[in-house]
């Protein structure tokens, strides 16, 4: 069954180094997103991606997120200069459709600890 | 404020019987509301999606049922097994949006 895949699964870093997760949604589908959980707390939406653009992001999306489709498989986030607050389980989801419409399957996570 | 709420917290069953689960929401207006199953340090599993116009929607052992005029939804499960022990996420999409706004779950632990 085709499924999200993320990598890497937990990655440790220093405050204001640069970190990219990666994510391989299921190749046929045409919407991605990121989501963010912190320990704890509640799955919160970041951001979604569709045609090669942002469609939408929401207030934890600051100017020190970006996301890209480098190649026609990857779907990354980049975390220019980690924070603290930035430690979370970051999800990466895709869908065939929009969230109005579409089931959004999303990968096994990555687990970020900023020290 | 758009919100989700669930309750209870956490429930504790024992392997074989049926439970409930409670969502309570103010998103407005909404797309459609999704109930998730997520095991711990896992990505969430969809269960059942249900559009405004739907009331009751059955995937296996999991009933989910919506009230959009008193803007509540439950999730059944019957049957328990042991597997079913996870978190329960109740998920509302706002209208014309890609913001899903999840709730903070129900705790369910299964035991033999």
């Amino acid at each position: 069954e085709p499924e999200v895949t993320q990598t890497p699964s937990h990655q440790v870093t220093q405050m204001g180094q640069e970190v990219i997760l990666r994510c391989v949604p299921i190749s046929n589908h045409l919407y991605f997103y990121w989501y963010r959980q912190i320990l704890g707390q509640k799955v919160e939406f970041l951001v979604s991606f569709y045609n090669n653009e942002i469609s939408e992001k929401s207030e934890i999306f600051d100017d020190q997120f970006s996301v890209e489709r480098p190649d026609g498989s990857n779907f990354t986030l980049k975390i220019r200069s980690t924070k603290l607050e930035d430690s979370a389980m970051y999800f990466c989801a895709s869908s065939t459709g929009t969230s109005d419409t579409g089931e959004l399957f999303f990968g096994e996570g990555s687990r970020l600890t900023v020290l | 404020k758009n919100q989700v709420e669930q309750s209870p917290q956490s429930l504790i069953i024992l392997e074989g019987k049926n439970c409930t689960l409670q969502c309570n929401y103010t998103v407005s207006p909404f797309s459609n509301l999704r109930w998730y199953k997520q095991d711990t340090g896992r990505g969430p599993v969809s269960l059942t999606i249900m559009t405004f116009s739907e009331n009751t929607k059955s995937n296996g052992r999991y009933t989910a049922t919506l009230d959009a005029d008193t803007k509540q939804s439950s999730l059944h499960i019957t049957a328990s097994q042991l597997s079913d022990s996870a978190s329960y996420i109740c998920v509302v999409t706002l209208y014309n949006t890609d913001k899903l706004i999840f709730g903070t779950g129900t705790r369910l632990q299964v035991f033999p």
